[in-house]
């Protein structure tokens, strides 16, 4: 199970960090990401970590502002956000890849939280 | 990045009809497409991955193929349940085709 929590109204070039605790799985073992939808619109993926975070993977849309992170002994995944737009304004996800790699398949999905970047 | 489109982006049918989905990349994906299907307010399912193995516990009117460039997504035989908006992905997400009566 994956459960999203920290999203929440935010104004424009404000911060936010949202989580994702895992449970269920051996963590560790499996690359995770963050996918946001913004109303309306189609699935984005926004960034990725391996299973032991030493790697980390951004779209271009949120490169130098938003940073993953995650702590395996807390069996939790991180999104730091920074510098935040209208743009930025989606339902994010939590997903767990189907691997170690970035690149699998996103085989457990959260129920999403709500980030609105609004003054 | 791979780019990935999708065609159609809108699909008009009924319960029964065969249903076909394309999904085009930039770059050989093969190895690593992935199929969704999302209804209004969920989060999104895993229907297929590495293009053409099920993930388990998806009905098996649901198949998919490809290879290369190309992937395709096929419903056999549409039922109520399967009216939703299907991406196809390989870290980045397609556009979406949208499956309708």
């Amino acid at each position: 199970q994956l459960l999203e929590s920290g999203g929440g109204l935010v104004q424009p070039g404000g911060s936010l960090r949202l989580s994702c605790a895992a449970s269920g799985f051996t963590f560790s073992s499996y690359a995770m990401s963050w996918v946001r939808q913004a109303p309306g619109k189609g699935l984005e993926w926004v960034s990725g970590i391996t299973g032991s975070g030493v790697s980390t993977y951004y779209a271009d849309s949120v490169k130098g502002r938003f940073s993953i992170s995650r702590d395996n002994s807390k069996n939790t995944l991180y999104l730091q956000m920074k510098s935040l737009r209208a743009e930025d304004t989606a339902v994010y996800y939590c997903a767990k890849s189907d691997v170690a790699m970035v690149t699998g398949a996103f085989d457990m999905w959260g129920q999403g939280t709500m980030v609105t970047v609004s003054s | 990045d791979i780019q990935l489109t999708q065609s159609p982006s809108f699909l008009s049918a009924s319960v029964g009809d065969r249903v076909t989905i394309t999904c085009r990349a930039s770059q050989d994906v093969t190895n690593y497409l992935a199929w969704y299907q999302q209804k209004p307010g969920k989060a999104p399912k895993l229907l297929i991955y590495a293009a053409s193995t099920l993930q388990s516990g998806v009905p098996s009117r649901f198949s998919g193929s490809g290879s290369g460039t190309e992937g395709t997504l096929t419903i056999s035989s549409l039922q109520p349940e399967d009216f939703a908006t299907y991406y196809c992905q390989q870290l980045t997400f397609g556009p979406g085709t949208k499956v309708d009566v």
